[in-house]
């Protein structure tokens, strides 16, 4: 059974431009969440995929966006970015979307810096 | 706007020693909350999913307990090793999403 894995490890940007993360679901989960950490700080939220609809959003412009293709890889997509756009940013599958008890398994993230 | 608060913000101890940490969270609308433990360059791995008051949850020398009226979790590792050494981070759910805490990340030397 494969994990969550994401692309790229690494990435570095200037502002303005846009950037597109990719993720791959752990097998079997139709649910991607992404989370964005910044340093000292925990994981925030910012949108829920399930079976390629968007499914819940947290406090972010919409610059942030995302999709879920049919295999249920995702990508998250920002616009214009910013410098206060850099940030880990991690993605996590499970297999419910409205499940408090179902695990949400992890990437290892990419850190995306901003100059 | 709810707040997950862990404390304290890192431990450092000795290999043997004993520790605890807290997590604080919403008493209202409670689901569910998990433990996360999170090593440098690697995934957060999940330790604990909890959802009932007075819930004891144990995983070899970690263990957590959960209480919902006061909105309190307790994650404890008994006989700390060096491999014990990451972040701990608690997440209260709701409505489909973590809402993280900031982390605890513990230290443990040899």
């Amino acid at each position: 059974e494969t994990g969550v894995t994401q692309s790229p490890t690494h990435l570095i940007k200037t502002r303005g431009q846009q950037v597109t993360l990719r993720c791959s679901s752990q097998s079997g989960h139709n649910t991607v969440s992404w989370y964005q950490q910044a340093l000292g700080q925990g994981p925030q939220f910012i949108f829920q995929y399930y079976r390629e609809e968007e499914n819940g959003r947290g406090n972010f412009p919409p610059r942030f966006s995302g999709l879920q293709f049919p295999n249920y890889s995702s990508e998250l997509n920002v616009n214009a970015l910013e410098l206060d756009d850099s940030a880990l940013y991690l993605c996590a599958s499970s297999l419910r979307s409205s499940s408090s008890t179902d695990t949400q398994y992890f990437g290892p993230g990419t850190r995306l810096t901003v100059l | 706007i709810l707040n997950v608060e862990q404390s304290p913000q890192s431990l450092h101890v000795q290999e043997g020693d004993s520790t605890n940490f807290t997590c604080s969270f919403p008493s209202s609308n409670f689901y569910a909350l998990h433990w996360y433990r999170w090593e440098t360059a690697k995934s957060p791995e999940a330790l604990f999913v909890m959802t009932l008051n007075g819930d004891e949850k144990k995983k070899g020398r970690i263990s957590a307990t959960l209480n919902t009226k006061e909105g309190y979790s307790y994650l404890y590792i008994k006989g700390s090793q060096p491999e014990d050494s990451a972040t701990y981070l608690c997440a209260f759910y709701q409505g489909g999403k973590l809402i993280f805490g900031q982390g605890t990340e513990l230290s443990v030397k040899p």
